[in-house]
């Protein structure tokens, strides 16, 4: 185990569904991401929080909807989804902003498995 | 503006012989430069970091890199492949360490395969 869980890992749902990924990291750390990884493409930046705060939306559709009531703890809420979501979403976490001054780095979960049928 | 080329998409060695897996960067400053690696089902973890100390930077599991400014590059080495080495490895570039926040650019990953 890393120190960042998400859950569930494996998700399948329809187009008309309302589903949450959650993620919790109990390693003290400050910010936390969302990011998409899909076959045969890199990583995808999708949100960013900073102590709370979003930092970064990397211009992600509103059926993504991402919410961090605190340091410790990310949701990202799904509703009216398309087949081209289904991928893993993977959650990291790191002390400070990830690649600023202090090499803060990404410490990642193990996804969650997204199909959207 | 930032970015990363792995120069492979797949790897294939056997077990007990050298891993090379290649990285190209392009960025404006000093960068910052990582390697992580993703066993199947799990998510990415951080082999080793760039901080622009030392240029070659040792990992965990006996890996290696080094940061060759006149090159751009950032190739992964390791001197005999293990089994468990299988897994995909993602080349990452990003601001430089005393600079501020920006965003982290993965390159597309190298799957590395190691028969017996």
């Amino acid at each position: 185990e890393t120190g960042v869980t998400q859950t569930p890992r494996h998700l399948v749902m329809g187009m008309t569904n309302k589903k949450s990924l959650k993620c919790e990291q109990h390693l003290g750390h400050n910010a936390m991401y969302w990011y998409k990884q899909s076959a045969k493409k890199p990583l995808e930046l999708m949100f960013v929080y900073n102590f709370k705060e979003q930092t970064e939306n990397n211009s992600v559709p509103s059926r993504f909807s991402p919410e961090c009531p605190n340091s410790s703890h990310l949701f990202l809420h799904l509703h009216t989804l398309q087949p081209e979501d289904s991928a893993l979403y993977l959650c990291a976490s790191s002390q400070g902003l990830a690649g600023g001054g202090g090499a803060n780095v990404l410490t990642f979960g193990a996804g969650s498995r997204l199909t959207v049928l | 503006a930032q970015s990363v080329t792995q120069l492979d998409s797949h790897v294939s060695v056997s077990e007990g012989t050298p891993v090379l897996l290649r990285c190209n960067y392009s960025s404006s400053y000093s960068p910052s430069l990582f390697w992580y690696v993703q066993h199947p089902n799990k998510g990415l973890q951080l082999l080793l970091k760039y901080t622009s100390a030392a240029t070659l930077v040792k990992g965990i599991n006996g890996f290696e890199a080094e940061f060759k400014k006149s090159e751009t590059s950032f190739h992964l080495t390791k001197p005999s492949a293990h089994m468990s080495d299988a897994a995909e490895y993602f080349c990452v570039v990003g601001p430089s360490f005393s600079g501020g926040y920006n965003k982290l650019i993965f390159g597309a990953g190298t799957r590395l395969a190691v028969h017996p």
